[in-house]
């Protein structure tokens, strides 16, 4: 079956402007995370969704960073006023159940802010 | 949070010798799961221990979870180019069931 997927899969934007990254995780999967991993670095949680839960935003950097995910299902990265930092490959992760399972990742977003 | 402390950062090795990674935890782990990330690519899960003492292999890698589930080993045999990449270990915490990753390995392998 289909993976997640992520879109665009590359993004390239002007300091100042808003971006939106997507997720499509696999079908079914309650649980979503979003993760940024700068180059050769590890990753970076982000954000976590279980279910109807209330997501743990505790890894969001600042308040530029937002995310919604609606209906249980597709998800959105939202950075405002990008700036050059937050230049990275942002990954979204799905898994079946609950979050300790198993995580399917997307191919990512590699976002370039110029 | 849960946090796993992993090491080395990097590792670089000749074809053919071996490598291990190792990941630690102050606090008793549920599970441990262990994910590859080749160069450009994204995490794929290889594998997960549930038990004290579990050993698993996948052919030239053996995964060992520790007998106080506190801490966690990947060794590779015979090391080959394919192997290249970042290992990451990934446990649960806390009472959302967050999967927390450490912060890889990299292993380069010099032919």
């Amino acid at each position: 079956g289909a993976g997640v997927s992520q879109s665009p899969s590359n993004k390239v934007t002007e300091k100042g402007k808003d971006v939106e990254l997507r997720c499509d995780p696999i079908s079914g999967h309650t649980a979503l995370y979003w993760y940024r991993q700068s180059l050769g670095q590890g990753l970076e949680f982000l954000i976590y969704f279980q279910g109807n839960s209330a997501p743990d935003k505790s890894g969001l950097p600042s308040d530029r960073f937002s995310a919604e995910r609606t209906g249980g299902s597709v998800s959105t990265l939202t950075i405002q006023r990008t700036q050059q930092e937050d230049s990275a490959v942002y990954l979204c992760a799905s898994s079946p159940r609950q979050g300790g399972e198993t995580q399917y990742f997307g191919p990512g977003t590699r976002l370039l802010v110029l | 949070g849960q946090q796993v402390m992993q090491i080395p950062q990097y590792q670089h090795v000749q074809e053919g010798e071996d490598f291990t990674t190792y990941c630690n935890s102050s606090t008793t782990l549920s599970n441990i799961q262990w994910y590859k990330q080749r160069p450009g690519g994204h995490p794929v899960f290889l594998i997960q221990l549930v038990k004290s003492g579990e050993v698993k292999k996948q052919k030239r890698l053996t995964f060992q979870f520790g007998e106080a589930k506190k801490n966690s080993s990947l060794h590779i045999t015979a090391t080959q180019t394919t192997d290249v990449g970042t290992y990451f270990c990934a446990a649960v915490g806390g009472s959302n069931y967050k999967l927390t990753f450490g912060k890889g390995t990299l292993l380069t392998v010099n032919p």
